[in-house]
């Protein structure tokens, strides 16, 4: 059972068209972070949101936070090359310090 | 700072068999947590060590244990492998508190064949 899905699963885009990435769960989180994982590595955080209805900025990407911080979306403005990669949702229940990791979408951008 | 260490880094196994995994985390983090990723299940949660204790865990049968050292260096086991076991097992550690940032390795690929 999958507490966090995310969509697309799959995405493939040229360079400089933009992208949301949805992560949904019927589920409250008391945080949610996302990262982006690059072949043969790790996962590797890009940001922590906190508080409900939340919008953080890293360069190109947003990240926002629902209200009822059960889902959050990550939008790339002008993607680039270098954005492919696997991006990952995780959020971390109210109580406890494990986290619950998305279904994850693979983002190509094609040059 | 070096970074989280995993060991090895490919390992390729026979069904029946046991393996050790080895993560070294980053100076100083006392929490050392595992996932399983496969294409299918995507990143799943085993464990979490901190303080050589283990303090979460989870949906996965009792053929995966782990430990952790004293100086906060973690091992994994699996033992009777399937073919199912088959997976990237990932190592993160943080510093311990609530929801922090988790540090990944880059994980060790292990095939059962």
């Amino acid at each position: 059972t999958q507490l966090l899905e995310q969509s697309p699963q799959f995405l493939s885009i040229q360079e400089g068209e933009n992208l949301t990435v949805y992560c949904n769960s019927s589920s409250v989180f008391s945080s949610l972070q996302w990262y982006r994982q690059e072949p043969g590595e790790g996962p590797v955080l890009l940001v922590t949101v906190v508080t409900g209805g939340e919008v953080k900025k890293l360069k190109r990407l947003t990240f926002q936070f629902g209200d009822a911080r059960k889902d959050s979306s990550l939008h790339i403005t002008a993607a680039q090359p270098g954005d492919t990669g696997l991006y990952l949702c995780a959020g971390a229940p109210n109580t406890g310090n494990q986290f619950y990791f998305g279904t994850g979408t693979s983002l190509t951008v094609i040059p | 700072k070096a970074g989280v260490t995993q060991t090895p880094r490919y390992l390729i196994k026979t069904r029946g068999q046991q393996v050790t995994l080895s993560c070294s985390p980053i100076s100083g983090h006392r929490s050392v947590s595992w996932y399983q990723q496969t294409p299918g299940q995507g990143l799943q949660f085993l464990f979490e060590y901190f303080s050589e204790t283990q303090r979460n865990k989870g949906n996965f049968p009792g053929r995966f244990s782990g430990r952790q050292f004293s100086n906060s260096r973690s091992e994994m086991n699996v033992s009777t492998l399937e073919l199912g076991d088959s997976a990237l097992y990932l190592c993160a550690s943080s510093l311990g508190g609530s929801r922090e940032k988790l540090f990944f390795g880059s994980g060790t690929q292990l095939s059962v064949l």
